[in-house]
């Protein structure tokens, strides 16, 4: 069966720090692998998504970005956060050749900027 | 731009009642609508709805899609406590690798 990680679940950082977040998939290959932010009263949104090995599209512009060095793999960084960057950071992934349909969801990290 | 409108934005009931939770949408070339759980964490995947498919049901909790219309309704019949969430309503559209969530109803039943 398929599941989904995410680390750190909470971490508290100051302005201007540098942010890494990991999310990992198991028991799947060549998955669609997205970057949402969930910030109260806005719902989610979606800041990144990859469909393959190095190939990122961002949907939002920030001082954030997103790699993925491997098939299962994907990051989210900032180097240098910003008080609007505090929320709930979800990961998800869905079959490759499903598009969007179903995407499951990691358990997330919510990220608190002082 | 798709767009994903829902309503109430929060509702409180008492156990035992049936609410109903709306979400309309707009979406270049419909594919799905989906509708998930979220507790205190990831969304849980509950339905999804597609052109082929405008009824789910499953236990307590159903949902239809009037795709003329374009909105979807997530009923659930004799709440519990453990409905208590908020429930996001999502679209995607042909040959697109997105989905784009509403806002979310945030549901508390009382005992």
């Amino acid at each position: 069966s398929q599941t989904i990680h995410q680390w750190p679940a909470t971490l508290v950082q100051p302005v201007g720090s540098p942010l890494s977040l990991e999310c990992t998939v198991e028991g799947t290959s060549n998955p669609n692998l997205y970057w949402y932010r969930q910030a109260a009263g806005r719902g989610l949104q979606l800041l990144f998504y990859s469909v393959g090995i190095g190939q990122i599209s961002s949907e939002v512009p920030q001082n954030l970005s997103a790699s993925r060095p491997q098939d299962r793999q994907f990051i989210l960084s900032s180097k240098k956060l910003l008080l609007s960057d505090s929320g709930f950071y979800l990961c998800a992934w869905t079959v490759w050749d499903r598009g969007a349909d179903e995407q499951f969801f990691g358990p997330g990290t919510r990220l608190t900027v002082l | 731009e798709d767009k994903v409108v829902q309503s109430p934005l929060s509702l409180v009931v008492h156990e035992g009642d049936t609410v109903t939770l709306n979400c309309s949408y707009e979406v270049t070339n419909f594919r799905s609508l989906l509708w998930y759980k979220q507790e205190k964490k990831a969304p849980t995947f509950l339905f999804m709805l597609t052109s082929s498919g405008i009824e789910k049901k499953s236990g307590r909790l159903s949902s239809i899609l009037d795709k003329k219309e374009l909105f979807s309704i997530l009923n659930i019949t004799a709440t519990q406590t453990g409905d208590s969430a908020i429930y996001l309503c999502a679209v995607a559209g042909a040959g697109s690798y997105q989905l784009t969530f509403g806002k979310g109803t945030k549901l508390s039943v009382i005992p």
